[in-house]
């Protein structure tokens, strides 16, 4: 069964350094893997999805990595701001059909 | 941006109410999950459909019912509400072509008093 690990569970940062969020999975046979921001009480919003065969997926600020072999996708978040503070959360399909299994997430707070 | 609904966005009823929660998407998408999460926790799948007429029980156990009579329109039931179905609800949807990519609606907020 797959298992979606985030480390660490939350993260604090001064505005304007960089943030790096991690992603472990156990099963490396994925098709993709979805990178959502979750501000408190809302839905998710998708950030980035990266595909199996992409080794980096960039939007703006973001830039998501994906190393299938070693089971980790990485988020990175340049010069972080205020307004960056939510929950990060990366999800992968359990199967081909479109289940997913989601992390616990990385909680972050940028201090102005 | 993302065009899933969710009505209503808050919602307290009393214990042993039927309630229904609504989940709606406009971009023609295939299939349709409703998570459950606590504040602070993770999302659990409780129920998923991949098409009209499909419908599945998710990871998650769950007295709610589903039903997906119309691509778009995607309901969960409560037939009879108690405390310990206090929680955030979020509808999500996806598309096949579009590597299942993920869309997910504001969330209900529901609690049984």
């Amino acid at each position: 069964k797959q298992e979606v690990t985030q480390i660490p569970a939350a993260l604090s940062v001064p505005e304007g350094e960089n943030l790096v969020l991690n992603c472990s999975f156990t099963d490396s046979a994925i098709y993709n893997l979805q990178w959502f921001r979750q501000d408190p009480g809302k839905g998710l919003t998708s950030l980035l999805l990266i595909q199996s065969s992409q080794r980096e997926q960039t939007s703006g600020r973001l830039n998501a990595s994906l190393d299938k072999s070693s089971g980790r996708s990485t988020l990175y978040i340049a010069a972080s701001q205020p307004g960056d503070s939510a929950t990060y959360l990366c999800a992968v399909p359990t199967d081909s059909w479109g289940k997913f299994q989601f992390g616990a997430g990385t909680q972050v707070v940028v201090t102005p | 941006e993302a065009d899933i609904y969710q009505t209503p966005r808050y919602l307290v009823i009393g214990t042993g109410k039927k309630i229904t929660l609504e989940c709606s998407q406009t971009m023609g998408h295939d299939k349709m999950y409703w998570y459950q999460q606590d504040p602070g926790m993770e999302l659990h799948l409780i129920h998923y459909s991949y098409g009209v007429n499909s419908t599945e029980k998710g990871d998650l156990s769950s007295e709610s019912t589903v039903s997906r009579i119309r691509t778009e329109h995607f309901p969960l039931t409560l037939e009879s509400a108690r405390p310990s179905h206090t929680s955030q609800y979020l509808c999500a949807s996806s598309w096949t072509g579009r590597s299942n990519e993920q869309f997910f609606g504001p969330g209900t907020r529901l609690t049984v008093l």
